[in-house]
């Protein structure tokens, strides 16, 4: 156990729909970081934050917006869904920016 | 960040000891070594890392060439529970920079044989 907790676990969903998926980082760590992991893509980077403020994006569709709120968890919000989006979403969590980033459970997202 | 190499599978049996390697020739000289592992479609697990120094813990060593080209992750005791993959990836720590994704490559799957 990481420490980081996902919720929920499974998700399924039709297209065009919206979701919202939560993170909670382990205690005392200020950064959060979302990943996708897809059987055609693997394991990507979707964006990081560091105490409530975006850091950084990778390859994050404009569909998908993100936040970390003042009690440091996170959500993921993924709208107008598609069947590519289907796929494990991770969350991880670090004490600070560059320090070793531990993962949670993952959500599994399944767009029918 | 640098590239990595790795094979894509490799055996071992269960109680001997398994020997990952992975290449990174164009690591540069602020760039740390880390490994991470995954087990079937849970989410990756951090397991060591380090710069230029052998570390070790709880769960491996880590052997990094004098030139920090290449690297071995060593599971001294191999157990089935270790069947998974094993990612190495090469980043900047704390460099004042502003993103520290971790970019995954296709890692090596360690089967752990009874």
């Amino acid at each position: 156990d990481s420490g980081v907790t996902q919720t929920p676990k499974h998700l399924i969903t039709a297209t065009g729909q919206r979701v919202t998926l939560r993170c909670s980082p382990r205690s005392g760590d200020l950064s959060v970081y979302w990943y996708q992991q897809s059987l055609d893509q693997g394991l990507q980077f979707l964006i990081q934050y560091y105490n409530g403020e975006e850091r950084a994006k990778g390859n994050i569709l404009e569909r998908f917006s993100a936040q970390q709120f003042p009690d440091l968890h996170s959500e993921l919000n993924l709208s107008s869904l598609e069947l590519g989006d289907s796929a494990l979403y991770f969350c991880a969590s670090s004490v600070a920016l560059g320090d070793e980033q531990f993962f949670g459970p993952g959500t599994r997202l399944t767009v029918l | 960040d640098a590239k990595t190499t790795q094979p894509p599978s490799m055996d071992c049996a269960e109680g001997r000891a398994a020997n990952l390697p992975c290449n990174h020739s164009t690591i540069s000289g602020n760039e740390y070594v880390y490994w991470y592992r995954q087990i079937h479609s849970q989410g990756p697990q951090y397991i060591i890392h380090g710069l230029k120094n052998n570390e070790t813990n709880e769960m491996a060593s880590l052997i990094i060439t004098e030139d920090r080209k290449s690297s071995t992750l060593i599971l001294p005791h191999a157990t089935l529970r270790d069947t998974a993959v094993y990612y190495c990836i090469v980043r900047v720590k704390n460099s004042g920079g502003s993103n520290y994704k971790l970019t995954f490559g296709k890692g090596t799957l360690l089967t752990v044989n009874p």
